[in-house]
């Protein structure tokens, strides 16, 4: 069983605050996903790591800002939420390295409403 | 360009064998997935084959792959209630030096008592 892990799973927030996804894992993976998922629609991929220190914008523009200090940890920030950040936000991470497969762990995903 | 298509809906009695489908267009993708996401969780990694092999058997699962006409199915024997799901397939494949994974859009698969 993987070991990620996102907090909250759950969060009603107002328009304009502030508010920092949480996403850990314990299996020593260098790389680390966000997804932005849509009721009924696919996932897309919003921010990517490689390894601390690094951070990549993923195919779907979002308003969002991710850091990655640790290697377990990459957290996802909405300086200002609004109505339509309102979504599924999927952490996964991997231990694929270059040519080799890459199997990707999800964690159980953090539903956002924005009011 | 990178595309992965399924069919967004299935309804099976329970009992029966599940047959999701999966189509996807980049030839040199590496890796092929299927992940299941249950209502309000995550997604789960049910099984992967290699862009080489044609079928994989993992108990009541089933992948084959025709790499020819860039087509992936997942065969669910004896369908059971809990697998009522969405699934998502799932391509990998390197990418510019960068790996990347495309899901499609997911197939809703309910299990019919």
């Amino acid at each position: 069983e993987a070991d990620i892990y996102q907090t909250p799973r759950y969060l009603v927030i107002g328009t304009g605050k502030k508010i920092t996804l949480e996403c850990s894992q314990t299996m020593g993976h260098d790389k680390m996903y966000w997804y932005q998922q849509d009721p009924g629609m696919e996932l897309h991929l919003i921010h990517y790591s490689y390894g601390v220190n690094s951070t990549e914008k993923g195919d779907l523009s979002s308003e969002s800002t991710v850091s990655r200090i640790r290697t377990e940890h990459f957290p996802l920030t909405l300086e200002s939420a609004r109505p339509s950040h309102t979504s599924q936000y999927l952490c996964a991470s991997s231990a694929g390295t270059y040519l080799s497969k890459e199997t990707q762990y999800f964690g159980p995903g953090t539903r956002l409403l924005v009011l | 360009g990178e595309d992965v298509e399924q069919s967004l809906f299935l309804s099976v009695r329970e009992g029966d064998s599940s047959v999701i489908n999966c189509t996807y267009t980049d030839s040199s993708s590496t890796y092929l997935y299927w992940y299941k996401q249950e209502p309000g969780a995550g997604l789960q990694l049910l099984t992967y084959i290699f862009s080489n092999m044609d079928m994989k058997q993992d108990q009541r699962l089933t992948v084959l792959l025709n790499k020819k006409d860039k087509h992936l199915s997942l065969r669910i024997a004896d369908t059971q209630t809990g697998d009522s799901a969405i699934y998502f397939c799932a391509e990998w494949r390197n990418s510019g030096g960068y790996q990347k994974v495309t899901f499609g859009i997911g197939t809703k698969l309910q299990v019919i008592p």
